[in-house]
């Protein structure tokens, strides 16, 4: 079965960091681009960052660009965000997703599957 | 940044059609893929690009794309329907890599 299975939540003051850890299994994770989505409470979905397979390539919304660092290690099929200088604005479940594509006639992307997500809690 | 706009809410009688769209520069470009999202989950893919649907998605789920619009579809909504659903597509304005669109919520009554 293939699964994405997100840890590293919690509470944290305002100024500080967690990171966040997404486990992979039941398909070849070094071979697949992934990416963070994060979800406020009562609120949409907002995508955050992509990894390519190799890491080579790596992109930021700009809403966690420079505080946020994305990463992976395919020996442990496990992708990776630490997450700096953490704002109230940050609170939010966090999902990791894996990425995939195709062309047909233009390019389309999807995310599936997702993981079950964590909560990040960002309050004094 | 490219931004994906959706109605708010949207409501279907069970068992009638309803059609969901997603407005956006972005979608002249790329393909929209759909999500489901009920309450306390995470998203499912529902439709990606012209109209592929996973496998486990019901047939009554189909999408389909004119110029800068990306429309989702449901045929005989059931009870099990009622959602948040979510457009994404690629960002054509160089800004992200990825933008949601603003989300629907469908109420099947």
């Amino acid at each position: 079965e293939v699964q994405l299975v997100e840890s590293g939540g919690g509470l944290v003051q305002p100024g500080g960091s967690l990171r966040l850890s997404c486990a992979a299994s039941g398909f070849t994770f070094s071979s697949y681009s992934m990416n963070w989505v994060r979800q406020a409470p009562g609120k949409g979905l907002e995508w955050v960052s992509y990894i390519s397979s190799s890491s080579s390539t790596i992109y930021y919304a700009d809403s966690v660009k420079g505080r946020f660092t994305i990463s992976r290690d395919n020996a442990k099929n496990s992708l990776y965000l630490q997450m700096n200088s953490l704002r109230a604005e940050d609170t939010a479940v966090y999902y990791c997703a894996r990425d995939n594509w195709k062309v047909e006639q233009q390019l389309v992307n999807w995310f599936d599957p997702w993981g079950q997500g964590t909560l990040v809690t960002v309050s004094s | 940044s490219s931004e994906l706009t959706q109605d708010p809410a949207v409501s279907v009688a069970l068992g009638q059609t309803v059609r969901i769209t997603c407005q956006g520069d972005s979608l002249r470009s790329y393909y929209a893929s759909w999500y489901q999202q009920k309450p306390g989950q995470a998203p499912v893919l529902v439709i990606y690009g012209k109209n592929n649907r996973p496998s486990g998605i019901p047939d009554r789920f189909s999408g389909s794309s004119s110029g800068n619009t990306a429309s989702l579809t449901i045929t005989g909504a059931q009870a099990e329907d009622e959602a948040d659903y979510y457009c994404n597509s690629r960002d054509s304005s160089g800004n992200h890599l990825y933008v949601f669109g603003t989300g629907t919520k469908v109420t099947v009554l």
